[in-house]
């Protein structure tokens, strides 16, 4: 089966401006989660959908972070205006179940994002 | 709020070596899951090994193992016959109450030939 797919895997931006990036999780897969790694740290939640519902995105910093799953398959994270501080690894994973360590999360590569 | 701690950031070992990674976790939940996800240089994370609480046995995956201590609450994972595609960072993560999976920091493995 085809992976998680994420675009760009790469994007450098000065700070205030914007930037989106796209995941298109495992076909058939109903939970999607977005991912933010900063380095030398572990990845931390930002959001998460069952199906084209927000479960938890307690974490999601919502003054300039936002995120959509309009049709329950591909999703969108977007960062307006960015601050240096958004430099990560944004990581995208699905899971065909949601929550409860029932069932593995496949990642995708990621998308680098450099704010300078 | 869970916490995951893994207290070593680096470790090295030689090829063919037998390593073990420490991980501590925090919470008040009876019922969680742990993991360790494996994320090579450049590469996306998967998933090594994981163990359900409820569980007495520890969970095994050819070369990968995990010594579950849940009184202590410690999941240590041991790698052994190291090959130098284990290098990687080894990240150990928790599931369990109304938290989504918090991973710890991770512990950057690297295998010398």
């Amino acid at each position: 089966e085809a992976g998680v797919a994420q675009s760009p895997r790469y994007k450098i931006i000065e700070k205030r401006q914007s930037v989106a990036f796209w995941c298109n999780p495992i076909s058939g897969h109903a939970t999607l989660y977005w991912y933010q790694q900063i380095l030398g740290q572990g990845p931390k939640l930002l959001i998460q959908f069952q199906n084209n519902g927000v479960v938890d995105d307690s974490q999601l910093p919502k003054d300039r972070f936002s995120a959509e799953r309009l049709k329950g398959v591909d999703s969108t994270l977007k960062i307006q205006p960015a601050k240096l501080e958004d430099s990560a690894v944004y990581l995208c994973a699905s899971s065909s179940v949601g929550g409860a360590g029932a069932n593995v999360l496949t990642f995708g590569a990621g998308s680098r994002l450099t704010v300078l | 709020a869970q916490t995951v701690t893994q207290s070593q950031p680096e470790m090295s070992v030689q090829e063919a070596e037998t390593v073990t990674l420490s991980c501590t976790y925090d919470t008040s939940e009876n019922n969680y899951y742990l993991f360790w996800y494996k994320q090579p240089p450049s590469r996306q994370m998967i998933l090594v090994i994981r163990q359900e609480a409820y569980k007495q046995q520890n969970a095994t995956e050819n070369r990968f193992s995990v010594n579950f201590q849940k009184a202590a609450k410690s999941f240590s994972l041991k790698i052994s016959d190291s090959q130098l595609g284990d290098t990687a960072m080894y990240f150990c993560a928790f599931e369990g109450g109304a938290d989504g999976l918090t991973f710890g920091k991770g512990t950057h493995l690297i295998i010398q030939p």
